[in-house]
């Protein structure tokens, strides 16, 4: 069966500071995709990235960046001097390969990130 | 930028009423997902539908659930009876192939009274 954990339910930090959102997964497939999303407080659910297992590159994007790692079956998100505008609910998601048919995603609990200015 | 677009934002109905949620994907995808999220709570897969039909469905979607695409853009989920543990943030998603990121509605908050 599968899981997304996030152990982190609130972070709360001072603009300009470093932030890493936690995430620990488990699949039994070899193959299966990794996932973030962001929730601000409108509501939305906004893609950031996703990652396949075949690919443990790590990857950055601005001040996003995010770590892979299979060994620990972990997924993190690093926010790089954050801003008032990076708080929201951050969810990371896992969907394994489905052999027919559509990917279905299981979301972790979410972290809720606050950037105090 | 194409979006996933959800109607309405948000719905109030009595308990034991239909409700349908509409949703119009982005428009070259071929799989459609509805999730929901309980207030504070994390998001659920309720059903996946490709080629017009369900790939797959989830617990929570049981006889009361229904979805159908009706014409070449819409894709509707129906409760035909709500009851007041179906009140949730309703979100349909679309994604272009089955492991490509699905993108997600701005949601339909749906309260059952």
């Amino acid at each position: 069966a599968q899981k997304v954990t996030q152990a982190q339910t609130e972070i709360s930090v001072v603009e300009k500071e470093d932030v890493t959102l936690d995430c620990v997964y488990e699949t039994r497939d070899t193959t299966y995709y990794l996932f973030w999303y962001k929730q601000p407080p409108s509501g939305e659910l906004v893609f950031l990235i996703r990652r396949n297992s075949f690919d443990e590159q790590n990857e950055i994007s601005g001040r996003y960046s995010w770590n892979f790692q299979k060994s620990t079956s972990s997924f993190n998100f690093t926010i790089t001097a954050s801003q008032v505008v990076d708080s929201a609910v951050y969810f990371c998601a896992l969907s394994e390969a489905p052999f027919l048919g559509a990917q279905k995603l299981v979301f972790g609990q979410g972290t809720r990130l606050t950037i105090n200015p | 930028e194409p979006e996933v677009t959800q109607t309405p934002s948000h719905q109030v109905t009595q308990m034991g009423q239909e409700v349908i949620l509409r949703c119009v994907p982005i428009s070259n995808h071929l799989y459609f997902y509805w999730y929901r999220q309980i207030l504070g709570q994390k998001v659920e897969f309720l059903v996946s539908f490709y080629n017009n039909e369900i790939s797959e469905k989830s617990e929570i979607f049981d006889d009361q659930f229904s979805v159908e695409r009706p014409d070449g853009s819409n894709f509707t989920l129906k409760i035909r009876s709500t009851k007041l543990e179906d009140s949730a943030m309703y979100f349909c998603a679309s994604s272009a192939r089955t492991v490509t990121e699905a993108f997600f509605g701005q949601g339909t908050r749906l309260t059952v009274v």
